[in-house]
């Protein structure tokens, strides 16, 4: 098992410019979530998909974010046009639906707008 | 009232002493506990779940879970310098408390002391 596999793990851009996150989740796990990790607001869930539907979007933060699942083994996160504020650290989990226990993290994208 | 408190610390502990982690949460109806394991730059890492009132063991691992006060706490015996790291306490959302999204607190920073 692969665990949660996400790229690139760091990535540096200039403000206004798109940035792409990707994420491949555990085979067999039918959740997928988004979550950005600052030190002012902790882990935040920005997304999360079911059998690769969009369940609830609630925390992504503005029309700059988008995300997608086109297939069950692949994620995306968008932000266009990216901001200085939108400095962290963006982590992919999945989960098995009716598992008992919590969500499996992949090791997560560093992102630094300047 | 935040979903999840926890103190951010840092909470400091000699090697060889029990080292008490704390959490309260807001929802009455949650069923499920978890805690989440954050060394420095690393995702967070599964240790500990609970379910039923009382204490849970598994190794130097104890977490203790009281639903009518909505407290759940995690005890490290004998620490270990490896034990330094954050700690996050997730509560799931939903109205049965079995909802498919975790909210985590902001986290407890442990260092254990030589």
């Amino acid at each position: 098992d692969a665990g949660v596999i996400q790229s690139p793990r760091h990535e540096v851009t200039e403000m206004g410019q798109e940035v792409t996150l990707r994420c491949k989740p555990i085979s067999g796990h039918n959740s997928l979530f988004w979550y950005r990790q600052t030190m002012m607001r902790g882990l935040e869930l920005l997304i999360y998909f079911n059998n690769n539907v969009p369940i609830d979007d609630s925390g992504m933060p503005e029309d700059r974010f988008s995300a997608k699942m086109p297939n069950a083994s692949f994620s995306t996160l968008k932000i266009q046009p990216s901001e200085p504020r939108d400095s962290a650290v963006y982590f992919c989990a999945s989960r098995r639906d009716r598992a008992v226990y919590g969500y499996t993290f992949g090791s997560g994208t560093r992102l630094t707008v300047v | 009232q935040k979903e999840v408190e926890q103190n951010s610390g840092p909470l400091s502990v000699p090697e060889g002493a029990i080292a008490s982690l704390n959490c309260t949460y807001s929802d009455r109806v949650s069923q499920s506990f978890f805690w989440y394991r954050q060394y420095s730059g690393k995702s967070p890492e599964l240790i500990m779940s609970i379910y039923s009132n009382g204490d849970k063991e598994d190794g130097r691992f104890t977490a203790q879970l009281n639903k009518a006060s909505q407290y759940v706490s995690l005890l490290i015996r004998d620490s270990q310098p490896s034990d330094s790291a954050t700690y996050l306490c997730a509560v799931p959302r939903g109205v049965t408390g079995g909802g498919n999204k975790l909210t985590f607190g902001t986290g407890t920073q442990l260092k254990v002391e030589l």
